[in-house]
Order: C-alpha cells, then sequence, then structure tokens
C-alpha cells in the first residue's frame, strides 16, 4: 500500500490560510488522494478529494503536484473550528476489484488561535 | 436524514470477555467498515463488509468477527478481550460507486478493557 507523509502538527492564525502538505512519492496512477479530519471526539469526516488536477469545494481546496508525489490541502481562512487531525490518505484499489478502504497514517494535528 | 450511528458510545469490558459493536450505516448506504483507533494513531482497518459478506480484510486476528444484516446495520464482535484491544471503534459506511466513493464515520465506541 503506497504511504503519505505528513508534519506531526501545524499552527495558524484564526481568519489566515492554512497550507497542509502531504508526500506521496509511491502514489501508483490509478490512486486518488483523499483527505479527511478528524475533530475532538468524533469520527473522522471527508473533506476533499482528487486525482491530478487540483481541486475545490466549500471546505478547501487541493492542490496537486504535476507527479502526484505531493499534494497540498488549502483552508482559506481557518476557524477555530476548523482545529482538527487532518488526514491525507491514497485510496487502495487492489488489481481486479474495486475496494474503498482507507488507510491512515497518523495525520497533521492543526492548531488555530484566534 | 440520519448519518452513522453507533452503539453503545462507551464500553467497560474485563480481560478474556466478547464484546459487540453496533452500527447503522447513512441511509442508502450498502457497504460498511470498521476500523480501530488506538489513542494518538489513525484508525486502522478492520474488515468491510458488502452484501453480508466480509470483502476485506486487514491485519486483525480472527478474534475479530463481524457480521452485516439485510437491513446493511452492521456488529463488531470481538472475543477474548485483551487490554490491547482498548480504542475507539470506528464504523464507517459507503456505496459502492467506484474508487472516489466517500465514507461516512459515525462518532464511534470507545471500548475499555479493564
Amino acid at each position: 500500500d503506497a504511504k503519505t507523509t505528513q508534519p506531526n502538527s501545524m499552527e495558524s492564525n484564526e481568519e489566515e490560510p492554512v497550507h497542509l502538505p502531504c508526500n506521496h512519492s509511491t502514489i501508483s496512477g490509478t490512486d486518488y488522494i483523499h483527505w479527511y479530519r478528524q475533530l475532538p471526539s468524533q469520527g473522522p469526516e471527508y473533506v476533499i478529494h482528487g486525482l491530478t488536477s487540483n481541486v475545490n469545494n466549500r471546505m478547501a481546496s487541493l492542490a496537486i503536484a504535476e507527479d502526484r508525489k505531493s499534494s497540498t490541502l488549502i483552508l482559506h481562512r481557518a476557524t477555530l473550528r476548523d482545529a482538527a487531525v487532518y488526514y491525507c490518505i491514497l485510496r487502495d484499489r487492489p488489481y481486479g476489484g474495486a475496494t474503498n478502504k482507507l488507510i491512515f497514517g497518523t495525520g497533521t494535528l492543526l492548531a488555530v488561535q484566534p | 436524514d440520519a448519518g452513522v450511528t453507533q452503539s453503545p458510545t462507551h464500553l467497560i469490558k474485563t480481560r478474556g470477555q466478547q464484546v459487540t459493536l453496533r452500527c447503522s450505516p447513512k441511509s442508502g448506504h450498502d457497504t460498511v467498515s470498521w476500523y480501530q483507533q488506538a489513542l494518538g494513531q489513525g484508525p486502522q482497518f478492520i474488515f468491510q463488509y458488502y452484501e453480508e459478506e466480509e470483502r476485506q480484510r486487514g491485519n486483525f486476528p480472527d478474534r475479530f468477527s463481524g457480521h452485516q444484516f439485510p437491513n446493511y446495520s452492521s456488529e463488531l464482535n470481538v472475543n477474548a478481550l485483551l487490554l490491547g484491544d482498548s480504542a475507539l471503534y470506528l464504523c464507517a459506511s459507503s456505496g459502492l460507486a467506484g474508487v472516489s466513493d466517500t465514507q461516512y464515520f459515525g462518532p464511534g465506541t470507545r471500548l475499555t478493557v479493564l
């Protein structure tokens, strides 16, 4: 299974943009890049995903490097409610079939200061 | 529309006992995955159920077993509990929609083994 590498923790100030990096040098051609986040005392929640092109949704933007070996989750204006652990995940898809197993690392703990 | 629900929220057991955790998927979802999350770690995939069958399994011993019912709800059973089984157990549901389908997580069941 392809692995991802993220910083253990990051800090941001409220109302400022946050760029959360993720390295995935062994990504395969069919791996989608997913981001989930886990707020305190809750289960993980989906944030965004992409394959090759940059993606935007109401929560965040995902910038994917041209060689796909790294990506960056962008929160345009961090709020206190964005304080969470952010997981960068490559969706595992075994040859010959589809599965949506998620392989989590330890993620990045984002602290947002008022 | 109710999301993923899990019961109970908390559970305390002693070593050697057996436990059953329950999960109801989000409306319209037919696939249920179970994850174990130890303190300070990311969730680890246990197994996934679709059409009442175990489709894929992570690196967990046979003490961990599951079941999916015709209404798509699911149970996770753990036999011969060990201290190391203390963790947050997360259930996630999804539709079998291909490589980019999103998983929706419940709030989890916190299991403490004494």
